[in-house]
């Protein structure tokens, strides 16, 4: 079955620091690959996307590559701000339209 | 205006009882989702309707039971509710069964003692 796998939190990072969430998955056929980001008293949203293998999904300074070779999807950032606390979701969609979900990591930024 | 709102927010219950969560969305979107996320932050989906008809149905008690009265509605009713009912339900809704994006709700925060 499809599953989606990433880093346990929680992250705590200072501001202006470099930010990776790993995500790795395992998926049949061919997934889309989503990045949420879950803020604080709000629903999930979604933050970028990637649909093909070597797609970048960007969004916000967010980054994403989507490496069918390691099955990844990365979440990077190059300088964090204290507005980026959330949690964050990684998530594939295969086959079927239903997303499968990661158990989401929580970024906490201290100025 | 907010996009995909559910009630109650919070919700504390007595095990047996029979509650209900409301949903609504004003995107003028087809397709509505019932998510579950339990306390090791897991979410899974629950229930997918597209146009007011089921199209995803995932493993979930019979005493879950979806409602749509229209497009714009998806309701989650819970018979006789039990101590492992107690997590954190998120609505959400997309343009169709097939868009990528999915707007989702706040989330109502199920406690069932």
């Amino acid at each position: 079955g499809n599953s989606v796998t990433q880093m346990e939190g929680p992250v705590t990072l200072s501001e202006e620091a470099f930010l990776t969430i790993n995500c790795t998955y395992t998926a049949t056929g061919y997934p889309s690959l989503f990045w949420y980001v879950q803020y604080p008293g709000e629903g999930l949203q979604l933050l970028l996307k990637a649909t093909k293998a070597d797609d970048k999904g960007s969004n916000k300074g967010f980054e994403a590559t989507y490496r069918k070779e390691t099955t990844s999807f990365h979440l990077e950032k190059g300088s964090v701000q204290v507005s980026d606390s959330a949690v964050y979701f990684c998530a594939l969609r295969a086959g079927s339209y239903q997303l499968t979900f990661g158990k989401g990591t929580k970024l906490s930024v201290i100025p | 205006d907010t996009a995909v709102s559910q009630t109650p927010k919070y919700l504390v219950t007595q095990m047996g009882n029979d509650k209900s969560i409301k949903c609504e969305q004003n995107l003028g979107h087809d397709t509505m989702y019932w998510y579950k996320q339990d306390s090791k932050k897991f979410l899974k989906i629950m229930f997918s309707y597209n146009n007011k008809e089921l199209i995803i149905n995932e493993t979930v008690p019979n005493r879950f039971s979806p409602k749509s009265p229209d497009k714009a509605h998806l309701n989650l009713h819970i018979n006789s509710l039990e101590l492992g009912d107690s997590a954190v339900y998120f609505c959400a809704s997309s343009q169709d069964s097939a868009a990528y994006e999915q707007y989702f709700g706040p989330g109502t925060r199920l406690t069932v003692t």
